[in-house]
């Protein structure tokens, strides 16, 4: 199964929005309201973000948000903070009963 | 809280067969989804395989049937094989917990590196 589609890297000054997609096909992104992200701080394990589109688990701030239009899903976060300098995954269900994950993206806080 | 700890030899053949454990501690085994996943050097996530507390599974076609993700839930456990290994196989490891009904891996173990040579 193919990789979902994420920009390699993004960046934003502190204070600053950005947003980094995700984009699938209609058999995953498309298909299913599964998509979720992950923030990958180096030598760590994935942190859950954002579930099922756009829900926040409980500790996770309201700076990190989620949307989906068609085969993309978005993170838009929000009020850039150092602290948010990271690798970004999305994933989602697919067709197969499978989970499929994006390329990952760098984000870095200028 | 729950927690998961990935465990097994950091060194495997090639050829030969990969084998992690990944035990559950906290919580019960009932009514989750147990993933494996892994990230190789300097790449990104890439799933493997899961199966569901009736002991259902789902794995990754890339895998080729090269994979067997079982339960154990007298020692709240769960296991991966990965036969025929290569080098390609080299990655860390993670094992992961997925809700039921949502897309949602919300607990991680820490990893465990394995390499292939």
């Amino acid at each position: 199964q193919s990789a979902l589609t994420q920009p390699a890297s993004v960046s934003g000054s502190p204070g600053q929005s950005i947003t980094i997609s995700c984009t699938g096909t209609s058999s995953d992104v498309g298909g299913y309201n599964f998509v979720s992200w992950y923030q990958q701080h180096p030598g760590k394990a994935p942190k859950i973000m954002i579930y099922d589109v756009s829900n926040r688990p409980s500790g996770v701030s309201n700076r990190f948000s989620g949307s989906k239009s068609g085969n993309t899903a978005s993170l838009t976060i929000s009020g850039l903070q150092a602290e948010d300098e990271a690798d970004y995954y999305c994933s989602s269900h697919t067709s197969s009963s499978t989970w499929v994950f994006g390329g990952g993206t760098k984000l870095t806080v200028l | 809280q729950v927690q998961l700890q990935e465990s097994g030899p950091g060194l495997v053949k090639p050829s030969e067969t990969l084998s992690l454990t990944c035990t559950v501690s906290g919580g019960s085994i009932s009514s989750y989804y147990w993933n494996w996943i892994r990230q190789p050097p300097g790449k990104g996530l890439e799933w493997i395989g899961q199966i569901f507390s009736t002991g259902s599974t789902y794995s990754n076609p890339s895998f080729k049937s090269r994979v067997t993700v079982s339960l154990d839930t007298s020692k709240n456990q769960f296991s991966l094989n990965l036969r025929s290994v290569t080098a390609a196989d080299t990655a860390i490891y993670y094992c992961a917990r997925k809700i039921s009904g949502s897309g949602k891996f919300d607990i991680w173990g820490q990893g465990t590196k394995v390499t292939v040579s």
